[in-house]
């Protein structure tokens, strides 16, 4: 079974301070990895994605995301938090025809 | 290419009413989704379509629930005899081939039973 755990529904950064945000899966087999992020009353961006290569990929608005197999891990980074990143943030793990999201975590940029 | 359009943004009911949402896709993807949204939850799966054929539908897609997408293009999802815990944003994305190329999303219609 596939499943996607993000924790800490709710997390405040300082702006400038590093944003990190954390996604662990559980796939019975290799997975494709992404991460999207929502705005209110809007529907989700794609921020970046893992397939194959490169462990550590880059998206856009400055974030990137390491893939830890051993970890089983897809942690979302961001060296400066900006006020414009305040949004909930999904991690998705996509198997086959479908992708299994996360319960999402909604990012607050303290002034 | 406009993305992934929904319409309506917005649409409030009376219990039992029968509602229906469109969703318009990239027009190059064959594959198109759609996910219901609740508060404070991430999308979770309804149904699939490659090209005109469903091919797969969550258990979450009761028996009032019902997609199509009649020539391949656009869809719709209609649900019959709504209640209030159909209240929730329906989401459509698109994608070309495999998950590996990730999904589009339309900005959603949110859906409140009333």
């Amino acid at each position: 079974a596939q499943s996607v755990t993000q924790l800490g529904s709710h997390v405040s950064v300082s702006e400038g301070a590093l944003v990190l945000l954390r996604c662990n899966y559980s796939s019975s087999v290799p997975p494709y990895l992404f991460w999207y992020v929502q705005y209110p009353n809007q529907g989700l961006q794609l921020l970046l994605k893992y397939t194959t290569g490169a462990t550590l990929v880059k998206g856009i608005n400055g974030f990137e995301a390491e893939f830890k197999k051993s970890e089983t891990s897809f942690h979302l980074t961001k060296p400066s938090a900006h006020m414009s990143d305040a949004a909930e943030y999904f991690c998705a793990v996509s198997v086959g025809n479908q992708f299994y999201f996360g319960t999402g975590t909604s990012l607050t940029v303290i002034p | 290419d406009t993305g992934v359009s929904q319409d309506p943004r917005h649409k409030i009911t009376k219990r039992g009413q029968n509602v229906t949402f469109r969703c318009d896709p990239i027009s190059e993807h064959n594959r198109l989704y759609w996910y219901r949204q609740t508060l404070g939850q991430g999308p979770e799966f309804l149904t699939y379509f490659q090209n005109e054929a469903q091919l797969e539908k969550s258990r979450l897609l009761s028996d009032r629930f019902s997609a199509e997408r009649p020539k391949g293009s656009f869809s719709t999802l209609e649900i019959q005899r709504t209640e209030q815990g159909d209240s929730a944003m329906y989401l459509c994305a698109s994608s070309q081939k495999t998950g590996a190329y990730g999904y589009t999303f339309g900005s959603g219609t949110r859906l409140t039973v009333v």
